[in-house]
């Protein structure tokens, strides 16, 4: 039972290229979650998933889009990033937020 | 809007002494109020979800408590390895989605 695992764990990117984020769990939860974690700033909702197929805006959404096609994946992409996305992102699973260890972006 | 304030932003403690963190929020209507901590880069670790005023929550030497503006989290002897930032979030009732409000954290160092 691994819980919640991220890939990658670590990315640099040059502005504009693209990427995804792989959120993966085993827990058979219905919802999941991104989370972005800036110094200062806190954790930061970006999108989330109340189950397979479905997806909602959260509070910084702006710049990232977000797929549920299997319910144990939640993907979230960047189509062209900037150094503005440079952050510690977080999956999170579950009516409890299990998360996961992360993946620390940064955008050059 | 719903707001979550947690302080203080850091406290230094010696091994042993006993201190409290505190979460005060507004949110309209409560589902649930959780703590988290989360160690350096790593994940925030789930520690307790607390529903109504009054209720009282232990994990070895945490307690949460819960009123209907802030929650507590009491550290009794705490030991270095309790050294961590520790987050409050807040569940509106209203919000379908069971999204999570976070504060800021407080960074807490325990010193042998």
């Amino acid at each position: 039972n691994a819980g919640v695992t991220q890939t990658p764990k670590f990315r640099v990117l040059k502005t504009g290229q693209s990427m995804t984020l792989l959120c993966a769990q085993d827990m058979n939860h219905e919802y999941m979650y991104w989370y972005r974690q800036d110094p200062g700033m806190g954790l930061r909702l970006i999108h989330y998933s109340v189950g397979e197929g479905t997806t909602a805006k959260g509070e910084v959404p702006d710049g990232y889009n977000v797929s549920r096609l299997k319910k144990q994946n939640f993907l979230l992409g960047l189509e062209s990033a900037a150094p503005s996305q440079t952050s510690v992102y977080f999956c999170a699973s579950g009516y409890e937020q299990y998360f996961g260890p992360g993946t620390r972006l940064t955008v050059t | 809007e719903d707001q979550v304030t947690q302080s203080p932003e850091a406290l230094r403690l010696q091994e042993g002494e006993s201190s409290s963190l505190n979460c005060s929020y507004t949110v309209s209507g409560l589902r649930g109020l959780f703590w988290y901590r989360q160690d350096p880069g790593k994940g925030p670790e789930f520690l307790f979800t607390l529903y109504s005023a009054g209720e009282e929550k232990e994990k070895e030497r945490l307690k949460a408590t819960l009123t209907k503006k802030e929650s507590f989290l009491h550290i009794t002897a705490p030991k270095p390895e309790d050294s961590a930032t520790y987050l409050c979030a807040v569940q509106a009732a209203m919000d379908s989605g069971y999204a999570l409000n976070f504060g800021k954290g407080t960074s807490l160092l325990v010193t042998p």
